[in-house]
């Protein structure tokens, strides 16, 4: 089974560019999250999607960040304009329905953005 | 704010050993638990969770314990092995917040010959 995908794997910008990341999550899986890990830190969730819904979206700075899953699959997470403390990794995971305490969540690799 | 965090940032011990790695959360209303090992380079993967029904839960090579008196959680690492050496986070989820995950700030596990 292929597990989460993103892209790209890397990214530096310069502070005020924009820059977008795009996840594949396991297929079939319902519920797609977008996490913020800045170095030395755990995950810190910024999105939760079930299926194209939005189910949690209180810690998305939503005046630069915002993300989308237009058909309930693929998901993009963009920033703009950003700013140097958004450097950090970006995780996406997945899981089959999202349900607490029976669905594991599956981590992808993340994107690694840098901001100059 | 409620937090949940861990006892040591580093933990060293040598191959064969058994290794325990504590993280304390603060929420009494978190009724799910669960560890997450990453390597550097890779996403968090799930080793095992456990529900604030139970106190212990086993898996392959690594039992968690759950202390709701003091809000305690640790996993134990049986024979550790190098393949072990990664970063250890403990995550919280509790109702109010949907099925969101707070995560602790981890520990650094490293195994040495």
């Amino acid at each position: 089974e292929a597990g989460v995908a993103q892209s790209p794997r890397y990214k530096i910008i310069e502070k005020r560019q924009s820059v977008a990341f795009w996840c594949n999550p396991i297929s079939g899986h319902a519920t797609l999250y977008w996490y913020q890990q800045i170095l030395g830190q755990g995950p810190k969730l910024l999105i939760q999607f079930q299926n194209n819904g939005v189910v949690d979206d209180s810690q998305l700075p939503k005046d630069r960040f915002s993300a989308e899953r237009l058909k309930g699959v693929d998901s993009t997470l963009k920033i703009q304009p950003a700013k140097l403390e958004d450097s950090a990794v970006y995780l996406c995971a997945s899981s089959l329905l999202g349900n607490l305490g029976t669905d594991t969540q599956y981590f992808g690799p993340g994107t690694r953005l840098t901001v100059l | 704010g409620e937090s949940v965090g861990l006892h040591l940032p580093t933990l060293s011990v040598q191959e064969g050993d058994n290794s325990i790695i504590n993280c304390a959360y603060s929420n009494s209303a978190s009724d799910y638990f669960i560890w997450y090992k990453q390597e550097s380079g890779k996403g968090p993967q799930f080793i095992i969770d456990i529900r604030s029904n139970m106190d212990k839960r086993q898996g392959q090579r690594v039992t968690v314990l759950l202390n709701k008196t003091v809000k305690h959680l640790s996993l134990q690492i049986a024979a550790t092995q190098p393949g072990d050496s990664a970063v250890y986070f403990c995550a919280e989820a509790y109702s109010n917040s949907g099925y969101a995950l707070n995560f602790g700030k981890g520990t650094s596990l490293l195994v040495t010959p």
